[in-house]
């Protein structure tokens, strides 16, 4: 069973949806999660990280986080084309310097 | 703008021809990492250093080396490359003050061995 647990996709969904992504971890010493965006042929850029169960909000993006189920989403509002790449969840054991990443959810927005 | 730069972006080589992958940085950060991303694959992290101090993943095989030669710089080396090493390779930094939650990364260098 792998650490965590991403569904690759694809997803997609038209412009302007509530875009949902997750992920599930068996880890419970992750204590912070990240969310890393990544278009094609690019290095992941880091949209957001968190520390604390709960909502975590920036702009059209909110990153949840459940450590009582070990569960973490991505909601992105009013989603636009500029969004559609592979999104990337990743997390880490505070004092750790190995990050551990899901496998990547695959999303297109269609015009 | 403060930022990872990985060069070349692209690289071709023939099987078991050395190659230099490079990395530098202009975040001042004291972490650097490298991770070999293969398509529709997370990345898998080969090894970083934290300040001088390397630190090699258990899995990650003989033929990559790394050098860091000063703050700025991290090096990528692969000495024989073979036909499963074709990858995308990511560099990336964090700052040990903010923990290692926060890694940046460069661009990426894709690499073809033909």
């Amino acid at each position: 069973q792998k650490e965590v647990e991403q569904d690759p996709g694809p997803l997609s969904v038209p412009e302007g949806a509530i875009v949902s992504l997750n992920c599930t971890y068996s880890n419970s010493a992750f204590q912070y999660f990240m969310w890393y965006r990544q278009y094609s042929r690019k290095g992941p850029e880091l949209l957001m990280y968190t520390y604390s169960s709960g909502n975590k909000e920036d702009g059209r993006f909110t990153a949840q986080v459940d450590k009582s189920s070990k569960y973490i989403s991505l909601f992105i509002r009013d989603s636009q084309p500029s969004d559609s790449a592979t999104y990337l969840c990743a997390m880490i054991i505070q004092g750790a310097q190995k990050l551990v990443f899901g496998q990547g959810t695959r999303l297109t927005i269609n015009p | 703008d403060a930022m990872v730069i990985q060069n070349p972006r692209y690289q071709v080589t023939q099987f078991g021809k050395p190659v230099t992958l490079s990395c530098s940085q202009t975040l001042n950060h004291n972490v650097m990492y490298w991770y070999q991303q293969k398509s529709s694959q997370a990345p898998k992290l080969l090894f970083h250093y934290y300040d001088k101090d390397f630190n090699n993943e258990a899995d990650t095989p003989d033929n990559f080396q790394s050098r860091r030669p000063n703050t700025s710089f991290c090096f990528l080396d692969i000495r024989s490359p073979g036909l499963g090493d074709a990858a995308m390779y990511l560099c990336a930094t964090s700052r040990e003050d903010r923990g290692s939650e926060t890694q940046y990364f460069g661009p990426g260098t894709r690499l073809l061995v033909l």
